[in-house]
């Protein structure tokens, strides 16, 4: 089983600010990383796929890298709107396994 | 437009059976795997397994084998999750979501209700 541990469990960033979450996964999976935002009572929404990879829509200001088994998201100039807690998934059709959360709070 | 489109919440006893839907609609049903997602109350996202509706493979994560079975029926392009008999800790809200490149489009949730 690929066990995806995610840090800090809570981020406290004023808006205007750069938040940096992270995800490790505990063996190497290629780049099927994704990271999803979701808020109190929606669904998640995809926010990078591919590790690297912004989906439809989702502004210029998120950005995912990766260096070997660390994956980071990176919220550049962050906005009110973007409070709630980020998933980190590997992602395969026979696999799957998602990260415990962090919980983004705007300060 | 792609759509997932999740049937209503649910409350049910232990040992009972249930049967939730996920319509798809709006791109081809049979050429993208579908995935299940379960979040307890207050908790993260946990993966229930994946379907592919052109043939019905179908891959389960091991904490939910043999407990849950997935399907599809690709002439109504639906997919469904199931329990023959249904436990307190099933407890939880319900998601389908489109695998092309990770879960690109999301259902709205089914909550499943079980309690005496």
């Amino acid at each position: 089983e690929i066990v995806m541990t995610q840090s800090p469990a809570t981020l406290s960033v004023s808006p205007g600010e750069r938040a940096t979450l992270s995800c490790r996964a505990s063996q190497s999976i290629s780049g099927n990383l994704a990271w999803y935002q979701q808020k109190p009572g929606q669904a998640p929404r995809l926010l990078i796929y591919a590790a690297s990879t912004r989906a439809t829509g989702v502004p210029a200001r998120f950005s995912g890298s990766r260096s070997g088994t660390e994956f980071t998201l990176t919220i550049n100039s962050l906005q009110s709107e973007d409070f709630g807690v980020y998933y980190c998934h590997h992602y395969n059709y026979w696999l799957c396994s998602f990260g415990q959360g962090t919980n983004l709070e705007i300060k | 437009e792609v759509q997932l489109v999740q049937s209503g919440a649910e409350v049910k006893k232990p040992g009972e059976s249930l049967k939730i839907s996920c319509k798809a609609s709006g791109y081809r049903f049979t050429d993208y795997w579908i995935g299940w997602v379960r979040q307890m109350p207050g908790k993260g996202l946990e993966w229930v397994g994946t379907i592919y509706p052109g043939d019905s493979d179908t891959k389960y994560s091991p904490s939910f084998q043999g407990h849950v079975i997935i399907s599809a029926d690709s002439s109504i392009t639906t997919s469904y999750l199931q329990w023959s008999s249904l436990k307190a800790s099933d407890t939880a809200l319900y998601y389908c979501a489109r695998l092309p490149d990770a879960f690109d489009m999301w259902g709205q949730g089914t909550m499943v209700t079980v309690s005496p």
